[in-house]
């Protein structure tokens, strides 16, 4: 079964600087996609940035950006310039591409990101 | 658009009662799926769908029970309820094609005492 470990319980960072959450997985497949999501104290899960893993280029959206590495089974998440409203809890997750494997969607255990101002 | 719509939002239960949360999307996706949400333990999966008719196990099933007789609906119902599920819960819903968000419900809140 895939596994997805965030080792980073909590994290902290001062306002417009960047920070990196770590995210490692565990598969025996080729094909999969991979995600991070964002749950700020509403509850609400919100999607930051996707990847596929037959894709080489590293997934960008504005301030966020993924470092993949698929031999190491490697997948964090760098937040350049950060703002207050980036506090929240962040989980990696991964998903087997269809037909190959369950579809189940796995997720960490999540990583606090405090933002100080 | 609706999105996925969860209801309750809170519940309290007694130790043994009933209940089924409610997890409906408008969105024709064919894959669903429940979780549950406790402090540290991020977000486990508890049963999924991957179609009408169809339901499989996730990491953590016991206790809980869901059926899928249409695209739309996905309930989860507790059978006999624990202080053990005392959790928050949330219902997710997707296409099928992988690389497709979740799109989540707004959670429940369950307080089992």
């Amino acid at each position: 079964a895939q596994t997805v470990t965030q080792s980073q319980p909590e994290m902290s960072v001062q306002e417009a600087e960047t920070v990196t959450l770590s995210c490692t997985y565990d598969t025996s497949e080729s094909d999969y996609y991979l995600f991070w999501y964002k749950q700020p104290p509403s509850r609400q899960m919100i999607l930051v940035i996707r990847q596929e893993a037959y894709k080489q280029q590293n997934a960008t959206e504005n301030r966020f950006s993924v470092n993949f590495q698929k031999a190491a089974k490697s997948f964090s998440l760098k937040i350049s310039d950060s703002q207050l409203g980036d506090a929240a809890m962040y989980f990696c997750a991964y998903r087997s591409a269809p037909g190959g494997g369950s579809e189940k969607l796995v997720f960490g255990k999540g990583t606090k990101l405090t933002v100080n101002p | 658009n609706a999105g996925v719509t969860q209801t309750p939002k809170f519940q309290v239960l007694k130790t043994g009662q009933s209940m089924t949360l409610q997890c409906a999307q408008d969105m024709n996706h064919e894959y669903m799926s429940w979780y549950r949400q406790d402090p540290g333990m991020g977000l486990r999966l508890i049963h999924y769908s991957v179609g009408a008719g169809i339901t499989d196990q996730g990491e953590v099933p016991n206790g809980y029970n869901v059926s899928r007789s249409t695209t739309e609906d996905f309930p989860l119902r507790l059978l006999s309820a624990a202080p053990s599920q005392t959790s928050v819960y949330f219902c997710a819903s997707s296409p099928r094609t992988g690389n497709t968000e979740a799109f989540f419900g707004q959670g429940t809140r369950l307080t089992v005492v």
